[in-house]
Parts: C-alpha cells; structure tokens; sequence
C-alpha cells in the first residue's frame, strides 16, 4: 500500500532563517505530488505541485521554492523565512485523476 | 465571491443524531467532488469521492452531488464523538486541480 512520509511534524524558527521540509511518498511510482497551506479556519492553499521530477509548478508567488529531486521526494524550501510564512504545511500525491491523499503535516511557527 | 463556499460552524450535534454538511459552489464545470475529513493537527483523510451527480454510500456516510443547484452534502448516520473532527469539501473540473472549501467543524457531545 501507499504511504506519505513528512517530517518534522513541528518546527519554530526565527525570522530571516532558511527552510527545509521533507516529503517523501512509498509504494507508487510516478506520482503527482503537491505542497498546500492551510491557514487557521480557512480551506488549504496550493503552493506547488509536481507531475514529475525536476518539474514544478508554482500556484502563488511567495518566499517559498519547491524541488522535487527524486521521483518521490518533494521538498519545501525557503531561504529567508517571514513572519507571513507561519502556518500548516500539506504534503499530498496522487496518481493521474485519483483524490489526493495527505500526510500529517509540519506545523511551522515564526518567532 | 469563493468558488466554493461552506459554513465554517462549529456544529454541534448530539451523540447519534444525522448530521448534514454542505457545500455550494459556482463553477458549474466541476465534475469531481469530495469530502475529507481532518482530526485536529493531522492531514486531511478522503472520506467520499463522487463524479457528476447523484448519491453514494458508505457505511454511515452519504455524499449527494446536486449538478443543477451547485450544491453538495454530506450525511452522517448515527453520529459518534469519534466523527468530531472539521469536514472539507473540494471540487475539480477536468484539470484535476482541486478547489476548496474552508471546512466545517463538527462536534458530536456524548
């Protein structure tokens, strides 16, 4: 069966300092992947998804960059975080027209 | 106005009771609906998966897509504490890219 993979789960980090987070998907080949937003009490944002490795499209222009250096690995970076960049980060795949399955997230806090 | 829109509550609903949650939407070339639900600091986890119109089951949950309102739902029978969570809808046209709703809480009191 499919597995999602993100870690870490929680992260604070001040203002101004780089990002990394991990997403990593088991048991599929190909798959398309996405990085979402989810803002308190609100719907989930698309930042980035991802057809296929070093393919990557941006939805919203921000601070943020994704790379997707192996087939099922995508990764969320940041050089210089802002304060605007707290929130709840999404990991999903799929394959082709099939629903979307997530991970459990990085909650990202900026002090 | 939101290309989809559903009311973010909370709901409160006691133990047992048929819950109804809903959506609307505006773009009528929407073809794929869902319904996920999310526990609190966990990722959202696909509940139902419907094309076009129509009903579909599942156990205790039923998701209707109503074409010609703009309008879907999801039941749920014999509510339980464990179904407190906040429900989200979302939507896609051929594209596949999903649109969604801002989700609706939902308490179920014991």
């Amino acid at each position: 069966s499919q597995t999602i993979h993100q870690w870490p789960a929680t992260l604070v980090q001040p203002v101004g300092s780089p990002l990394s987070l991990e997403c990593t998907v088991e048991g599929t080949s190909n798959p398309n992947l996405y990085w979402y937003r989810q803002a308190a009490g609100r719907g989930l944002q698309l930042l980035f998804y991802s057809v296929g490795i070093g393919q990557i499209s941006s939805e919203v222009p921000q601070n943020l960059s994704a790379s997707r250096p192996q087939d099922r690995q995508f990764i969320l970076s940041s050089k210089k975080l802002l304060l605007s960049d707290s929130g709840f980060y999404l990991c999903a795949w799929n394959g082709g027209a099939e629903p979307q399955h997530f991970g459990d997230g990085t909650r990202l806090s900026i002090l | 106005q939101k290309e989809v829109e559903q009311d973010p509550g909370p709901l409160s609903v006691p133990e047992g009771a048929i819950v109804s949650l809903n959506c609307t939407y505006s773009n009528s070339a929407f073809q794929y609906f869902m319904w996920y639900r999310q526990y609190s600091r966990k990722g959202p986890e696909l509940l139902m998966y419907t094309y076009s119109s129509g009903n579909k089951e599942d156990g205790r949950f039923t998701a209707q897509v109503d074409k010609s309102s703009k309008y879907i739902s999801l039941f749920i029978r014999d509510s339980q504490p464990s179904d407190s969570a906040t429900y989200l809808c979302a939507m896609s046209d051929s594209n596949y890219q999903l649109i969604w709703g801002a989700g609706t809480k939902l308490i179920i009191k014991p």
